[in-house]
């Protein structure tokens, strides 16, 4: 079955502290991405990665690490610079080119 | 750079009511154009898509044309239902002129009442 894997779906973390949210896909593309999304509000671009091994910062990504030494994985690390850490985070991916993308489920972070 | 706005919500329609939420844009480029629907707690899902202008991309009843000319890209329904309840973006992707990033438009709520 492919698609893309967000784990875990809620998460729950104190000030201060580093955390890593899971990205996985099955759907052999190439370009992947990480979105941050407030109550009411749009989607912001932290990273994305069009390849292995390189990726470009967002619009919003201080704060923010990720790597990229798979094809099928993209995991994002909140650190503990980032203000305001507690969001809805999505990860997304897309072929390479002017195509649509396809969005995981979601982890919703709560950082008190 | 490039933009999307949408129109303001949050929409309230009844059951079987007529559906357009607007959406314009601006691109150097020749982008290709989105919308994506988010149901409450999930992801986003591709609702449907046009690569051209004037081509027209239709799927569960919802419809959009491509209009290079106002350069818009509105979404419409004929008959919405209750489960249509959902966050509506637009977006495009210029993959010649911003490689790799797509444009999101802040979102529309749409709540359908019976």
């Amino acid at each position: 079955d492919g698609g893309i894997t967000q784990s875990p779906k809620y998460l729950f973390r104190k000030e201060g502290q580093n955390v890593t949210l899971s990205c996985e896909q099955n759907l052999n593309h190439d370009a992947m991405y990480w979105y941050r999304q407030d109550p009411g509000q749009g989607l912001r671009l932290i990273y994305y990665s069009q390849i292995v091994n390189d990726f470009q910062k967002g619009d919003i990504a201080e704060g923010y690490s990720v790597s990229r030494e798979k094809k099928e994985s993209f995991p994002l690390t909140v650190t503990s610079a980032q203000k305001n850490p507690t969001a809805f985070y999505l990860c997304a991916t897309s072929r390479s080119g002017a195509y649509e993308q396809y969005f995981g489920p979601g982890t919703r972070l709560t950082v008190t | 750079g490039d933009s999307v706005t949408q129109m303001e919500g949050p929409v309230t329609l009844s059951e079987e009511a007529f559906l357009t939420i607007n959406c314009t844009y601006t691109a150097t480029g020749y982008p290709s154009l989105f919308w994506y629907v988010q149901y409450p707690g999930e992801g986003l899902q591709l609702l449907l898509k046009a690569t051209k202008a004037d081509d027209k991309g239709s799927n569960k009843g919802f419809e959009a044309t491509y209009r290079k000319e106002t350069t818009s890209f509105h979404l419409e329904k004929g008959s919405v239902q209750v489960s249509d309840s959902a966050v509506y973006f637009c977006a495009l992707r210029d993959y010649n002129t911003n490689a790799g990033k797509s444009t999101f438009g802040d979102g529309t709520t749409l709540t359908v009442k019976p």
